[in-house]
């Protein structure tokens, strides 16, 4: 999606790998999300970051951390991966001044062997 | 308990009829906003309609509407003279409180519509 790029697309990792989701925005906006998604359900917050150099524990915060470099990028990090973290992970970022919805980048997929 | 509740996993819908997706919320804030968004089998979220807790009318965008029943805390998503490429999973969501910054969407578990040709 224009505007929310997410890298990488895919990736395998192993049992106790670390790895670092990326998110960057081109929009100018403050607030930033990462989203998890298991097959066949909905999303659920992980971390959030409501403006520059802030974040805040979501939902299901356990064994990931976050880092919000500046305004532009919120990275995800998994410090020992496990299986329980396969998953499809989104970055989000608020809109704000209109309906304050959420606009997705187009999710990584990440399994955890 | 849960915010969200989308109680139809899947359904089916005739290509040109009207479909409805059921979603109830649960909320003790005043203030607050009802989403809908779509996901296609490609995987990306998109954006449907939006309604205010405030907003006296029901939302519209296009085919979609929103039938807003505050008192039944319920925001079911209509989408009329459906079309094959509605077939998709969609997510019902709510944001509590006024919109500012931080706020976060907690998503229902999904309803996935399979358009018949």
């Amino acid at each position: 999606n224009a505007g929310v790029t997410q890298t990488p697309k895919f990736q395998v990792l192993k049992t106790g790998q670390s790895m670092t989701l990326q998110c960057a925005q081109d929009m100018n906006h403050n607030s930033m999300y990462w989203y998890r998604q298991d097959p066949g359900m909905g999303l659920r917050l992980i971390y959030y970051s409501a403006s520059e150099g802030t974040t805040d524990k979501g939902e299901v915060p356990n064994g990931y951390n976050v880092s919000r470099l500046n305004k532009r990028e919120f990275s995800l990090r998994l410090e020992s991966a496990a299986p329980s973290q396969t998953s499809v992970y989104f970055c989000a970022v608020r809109l704000a001044g209109g309906t304050g919805e959420l606009f997705f980048g187009e999710g990584s997929r990440l399994t955890v062997l | 308990a849960q915010k969200i509740t989308q109680t139809q996993p899947g359904m089916f819908v005739q290509e040109k009829e009207a479909v409805t997706l059921d979603c109830t919320y649960d909320t003790s804030d005043q203030s607050y906003g009802l989403f809908w968004y779509k996901q296609p089998s490609s995987g990306e979220m998109i954006f449907l309609i939006y309604q205010g807790s405030y907003d006296e009318q029901n939302a519209t965008e296009g085919r979609y509407s929103l039938n807003f029943q505050k008192a039944r805390k319920s925001a079911n998503l209509v989408i009329s003279a459906s079309q094959l490429g509605d077939s998709a999973m969609y997510f019902c969501a709510m944001r509590e409180g006024r919109d500012n910054a931080g706020n976060m969407l907690t998503f229902g578990g999904g309803t996935r519509l399979m358009v018949k040709p």
